[in-house]
């Protein structure tokens, strides 16, 4: 069975930092394009970041770039999200989630992690 | 970007009738070469993440019911509920997939009337 459990969110005043963190199983985890995509009331789904399975390929929102960065580490089947100078339009649920298509092409999203809430305020 | 947009922004449907919701992208998602479209389907219940049901517009995911269906081509699409069910009560959502950024509408949400 496919998991994706996410870790690292919660309340962080604006200017601070976070790292979110996913762990896969139940797949090749090094085989799959992973992405981090976020949810808001008002802004819906949103795709902040996305990273290929060497990492050799990395797409940042216009939104965030500069201040997030997404990486991973194959060896131990996690996904990272390091956050820094944080807003308060980054209040969101973070998910992680997987391409349904192996190695590079496009690919729509077949598994999601349950979500992790990053809530930034003074 | 490409905008997707979806209607309506909510949908109330009887038991046992037909839902249909429509997306529309801002440009076409048809990949020529594989006459396939770069789109998919997602269902979300309250306090679940997104659920896929459809990819590459019309093909229905292993274990979603044969009443989801999808079509459309190019730039409008359609998924359709053939007989409404009270498990089928959540936020719909399309998401191109063509190219970076992929992005995704805004949710159309589904009740029993």
């Amino acid at each position: 069975e496919v998991q994706l459990v996410e870790s690292g969110g919660g309340l962080v005043q604006p200017g601070g930092s976070l790292r979110l963190s996913c762990v896969g199983s139940g797949f090749t985890f090094k085989n799959f394009d992973m992405s981090w995509v976020r949810q808001t009331p008002g802004q819906g789904l949103e795709s902040v970041a996305d990273i290929s399975t060497t990492g050799d390929l990395i797409y940042h929102a216009d939104s965030v770039k500069g201040r997030f960065t997404i990486s991973r580490d194959n060896s131990k089947s996690t996904l990272y999200l390091q956050m820094n100078s944080l807003r308060g339009e980054d209040t969101a649920i973070y998910y992680c989630a997987k391409d349904r298509v192996v190695g590079p092409s496009p690919s729509p999203i077949d598994y999601w992690g349950q979500g992790t809430l990053v809530s930034v305020t003074s | 970007d490409i905008v997707m947009t979806q209607s309506p922004d909510s949908l109330a449907v009887s038991l046992g009738e037909r839902a249909t919701i429509n997306c529309k992208s801002s440009q076409s998602i048809l990949y020529n070469s594989n006459n396939k479209n770069y789109l998919a389907w997602y269902q979300q219940k309250p306090g679940q993440p997104p659920r896929l049901l459809i990819s590459w517009a019309s093909s229905r995911e292993s274990g979603v019911p044969d009443r989801f269906g999808g079509s459309g081509s190019g730039t409008d699409f359609t998924l359709t509920i053939s007989s409404l069910q009270a498990d089928d009560v959540a936020v719909y959502f399309c998401h191109q997939y063509y190219t970076t950024p992929n992005t995704f509408g805004r949710g159309t949400k589904l009740e029993i009337k």
